[in-house]
């Protein structure tokens, strides 16, 4: 158990309606990083928060967006989905620092959302 | 052009067996992680570096700054190593992903 949770696990809805995934980050740890992995795209990395502000914009479609809460959990809001929208989303977290230098990320459980 | 590729992509060995997964990139990065998803599609951080050696178990990562290239091996391998493992390098504001190489171990 990484200490990261995810919720839901499992979400099932239609094209054009609009989510949210929730993450809580391990205590303490100030960074929170959302990731998408899908069977023909891999791994890919969604946008990265320290300490409530936007610190690092990967792939984010602007259907998406994100923010990081002042008690430090994130949600991930997808809209207008897509069939193609269907993956695992994962979060995860790590200490955090000002510098922005790299950190061991631990991983939640991930959520996974099917567009029907 | 991938910015990461991994080698190789699937890997059946017995167990006992040596392992050896590499990792070569083309960007600039200051760390390069490796990470393994377990079947049931966890994904948990083996190893975070940046420059020598690191180990942990019967696991060891090695990286090549200057060379841009990343081994890591499984001595003693064990049906429970079963997995995928990724390596990621981060670069500026984005994170470049492996593949993947998924890993059978057969008892």
């Amino acid at each position: 158990d990484s200490g990261v949770t995810q919720t839901p696990k499992h979400l099932i809805t239609a094209t054009g309606q609009r989510v949210t995934l929730r993450c809580s980050p391990r205590s303490g740890d100030l960074s929170v990083y959302w990731y998408q992995q899908s069977l023909d795209q891999g791994l890919q990395f969604l946008i990265q928060y320290y300490n409530g502000e936007e610190r690092a914009k990967g792939n984010i479609l602007e259907r998406f967006s994100a923010q990081q809460f002042p008690d430090l959990h994130s949600e991930l809001n997808l809209s207008s989905l897509e069939l193609g929208d269907s993956a695992l989303y994962f979060c995860a977290s790590s200490v955090g620092n000002r510098r922005g230098d790299q950190e061991t990320q631990y991983f939640g459980p991930g959520t996974r959302l099917l567009v029907l | 052009k991938n910015e990461v590729e991994q080698s190789p992509q699937n890997l059946t060995a017995q167990e006992g067996e040596f392992i050896t997964i590499n990792c070569s990139y083309s960007v600039g990065i200051s760390a390069l992680h490796w990470l393994q998803q377990h079947p049931g599609g966890g994904i948990v951080s083996l190893f975070m570096l940046s420059s020598g050696k690191k180990k942990h178990g019967r696991l060891i990562a090695t990286i090549n700054i200057q060379e841009k290239h990343s081994s890591l091996h499984i001595t003693a391998s064990h049906p429970r190593d079963s997995a995928v493992y990724i390596c990621a390098a981060p670069t500026g504001n984005q994170f470049y992903f492996g593949t993947g190489t998924s890993l059978t171990v057969i008892p």
